[in-house]
């Protein structure tokens, strides 16, 4: 079983829609969660951080993070054709030396 | 404030050679990590360094990988007698300060084995 897990997607939605993005997690110790953005031949970019319970907005971007149910997902509101890309979730440990494991990334493509 | 740069940006080589990719972090970073992503695949961990310390190098194949982060100078990872599985996209990221702290990317090597 993987340590962090993502839908391949390709996930696809029309312009202006709600896009919904899901990670699931492995380890309970897990403290940090991101969400980043990789356009193709590009590097991650980061889009999101959350650490607690509950959900922290950011313009368009909601990060849900569930910790009982280690489940973090991402929402973008209003989708742009600008937000195809492939996301990536990724989890730290809090007493880890710093390594983030990431999940294979979703795919998501908005249609004009 | 420049970003973590990589360079070469992409680099060829012929299996059995070696391949140097070198990483400058943010400035006041002190936190290097490396992270190698093969085609359709999200990013697996590699080595994190300090200055002058390999901290955590439970993502490094045992033979032929090796990496540095010297008192002065980049961060390199240097990979001997390369194969054409080592073909990727080698991202360096730095951070501050561990744990909770954020790692910002640089623009990676893209590594072709022929």
């Amino acid at each position: 079983q993987k340590e962090v897990e993502q839908n391949s997607g390709p996930l696809s939605v029309p312009e202006g829609a709600i896009a919904s993005l899901n990670c699931t997690y492995s380890d309970r110790v897990s403290q940090s969660f991101f969400w980043y953005r990789q356009y193709s031949g590009k590097s991650p970019e980061l889009i999101m951080s959350i650490y607690s319970n509950g959900d922290k907005e950011d313009g368009r971007f909601t990060a849900q993070l569930n910790k009982a149910s280690q489940y973090v997902s991402l929402l973008i509101r209003d989708s742009q054709p600008s937000d195809s890309a492939t996301y990536l979730c990724a989890v730290k440990e809090y007493t880890n030396a710093g390594k983030s494991t990431f999940g294979d990334g979703t795919t998501l493509t908005v249609k004009p | 404030n420049a970003g973590v740069m990589q360079n070469p940006r992409h680099l060829v080589r012929r299996r059995g050679q070696e391949a140097r990719l070198r990483c400058s972090p943010m400035k006041g970073h002190s936190h290097v990590y490396w992270y190698r992503q093969l085609p359709e695949e999200g990013l697996k961990f590699m080595v994190y360094l300090q200055k002058e310390n390999i901290i955590d190098e439970s993502g490094m194949p045992k033979e032929r990988f090796s990496a540095e982060f010297p008192k002065e100078g980049p961060s390199i990872l240097r990979i001997q007698q390369v194969v054409r599985g080592d073909s990727a996209a080698y991202f360096c990221a730095s951070s501050p300060i561990r744990d909770q702290e954020t790692q910002y990317f640089g623009p990676g090597t893209r590594l072709l084995v022929l």
